[in-house]
């Protein structure tokens, strides 16, 4: 089962509001990603988890703060954003071992407005 | 600079044509090279991924050619069918930068029935 879920699968939100976009998998991953996606454009890392350590980070704003509570689980927690980042945003997950020819397996996306 | 650069960005083809989507790469580096395919409004999905030892890898309808020298690989995509109408991302990763994917801008294919 090569699956990765996330919910909501829609969100709306205001730029004041706090939301949190939710990702999980049980393929005993051990790496996370989460990607922000524009309409006809690929996808752009934001953040990487390996062994739920942040690996990397994009120079992503502030306003996006990721969690990683355990090895199957990502949240990406949404605050104070701006109407420009509204977009699909995608997890992803691969093994972990070295991240040596690794597939990533995404899950469908979050699709945000931000009003 | 982008790392990896992908043509055309759309093609138009009948049913049981051929398209052919090309990328190109420049660093040497990059040692494994998937494919995804996404359709709209959900996660792009792995469809088929190749190794520089190798030059060519076919999955069903769908082979990759890849030419080392010439830091080129691209996806045929035989017999095509309406429902293969998606964006094809190709992309590249190198073993040092935890799984990273450096995409392809993306080809928008559609397939008249």
């Amino acid at each position: 089962d090569t699956e990765v879920t996330q919910t909501p699968k829609h969100l709306v939100m205001g730029m004041t509001n706090k939301k949190s976009l939710k990702c999980e998998q049980h393929m005993g991953h051990r790496a996370m990603y989460w990607y922000k996606q524009k309409a006809k454009k690929p996808p752009e890392l934001m953040f990487v988890y390996s062994y739920e350590k942040l690996s990397i980070n994009e120079s992503v704003p502030s306003r996006f703060s990721p969690e990683c509570p355990n090895s199957s689980l990502l949240n990406l927690h949404l605050h104070a954003l701006q109407p420009e980042d509204s977009a699909l945003y995608l997890c992803a997950s691969s093994q972990g071992r070295g991240a040596h020819r690794e597939t990533q397996y995404f899950g469908p996306g979050t699709r945000l407005l931000v009003l | 600079q982008q790392q990896v650069k992908q043509s055309p960005q759309s093609l138009i083809v009948q049913k049981g044509g051929i398209p052919i989507i090309n990328c190109a790469y420049e660093n040497t580096a990059f040692d494994y090279f998937p494919w995804y395919q996404q359709f709209p409004g959900k996660g792009p999905a792995l469809l088929i991924a190749i190794r520089p030892d190798v030059s060519e890898k076919k999955e069903g309808r769908f082979t990759i050619s890849f030419n080392k020298s010439a830091k080129q690989f691209s996806l045929h995509i035989m017999d095509s069918q309406p429902g293969d109408s998606a964006t094809y991302f190709c992309a590249a990763t190198r073993g040092s930068t935890l799984g990273r994917l450096y995409f392809g801008r993306g080809t928008q294919l559609t397939v008249w029935p």
